[in-house]
């Protein structure tokens, strides 16, 4: 079965450092892999998505994820991080042959001071 | 752009009462999803559908029901609100195939007194 395990409920950066969000999956076959991202009172808006072509995926507002096989890992990052990047952000896997399931990391919400 | 729009951003309810949150999309997907989202428990799926008239059961289903009439249209029914239902409610939509992304509603805020 798919899973997808945020491994921070919660980080807290400066303005201007680099931002890392963990994610581990697990799935039997090869995935699609999501990160989403929420704004405060605000609905989900998709970031970045790996779907086994490059395994390096860049997306919006200058993120970025590697996806890495042998570690089961999907890690989310940002060289430089800006004050509008505080929300909280959602790793997510795709349920192959499952009627396009998602499923969703508890997410990690992302802090950044001046 | 694709647009997911949903009924209410903020609705109040008492315990006991029927509620219906609505949710439509206009980009023709044949997917529509019901998700509830509460702290530290991520985004838990109620219900999706998968074509008009077909539902399917999420991981969390119990004291909800859906409706899809329409392709365009899912409805979110509970059928006698209690407080644990207090929530924010996601609606989304996606085309059929592994790589696509789901499009997300901005939700709305249940509170059931």
């Amino acid at each position: 079965a798919q899973s997808v395990t945020q491994l921070d409920s919660h980080v807290s950066v400066s303005e201007g450092t680099p931002v890392l969000l963990r994610c581990n999956y697990s799935s039997s076959y090869s995935p699609s892999l999501f990160w989403y991202v929420q704004h405060p009172n605000k609905g989900l808006q998709l970031l970045l998505k790996y779907t086994s072509a490059a395994t390096l995926v860049k997306g919006i507002n200058g993120f970025e994820a590697e996806f890495k096989k042998s570690e089961t890992s999907f890690h989310l990052t940002k060289p430089s991080a800006h004050m509008s990047d505080a929300a909280e952000y959602f790793c997510v896997v795709s349920v192959a042959g499952g009627y396009n399931k998602l499923i969703f990391g508890a997410g990690t919400r992302l802090a950044v001071h001046p | 752009d694709v647009k997911v729009t949903q009924s209410s951003r903020y609705l109040v309810k008492r315990t006991g009462e029927k509620v219906f949150l609505e949710c439509v999309q206009d980009m023709d997907h044949e997917n529509m999803f019901w998700y509830r989202q509460d702290p530290g428990l991520g985004l838990r799926l109620i219900y999706f559908s998968y074509d008009v008239k077909m539902k399917e059961k999420g991981d969390i289903p119990e004291g909800y029901s859906v409706s899809r009439e329409k392709k365009e249209r899912f409805s979110l029914i509970l059928e006698s609100a209690s407080t644990n239902q207090t929530s924010m409610y996601l609606c989304a939509s996606r085309r059929t195939g592994g790589e696509y992304e789901q499009y997300f509603g901005p939700g709305t805020r249940l509170t059931v007194t």
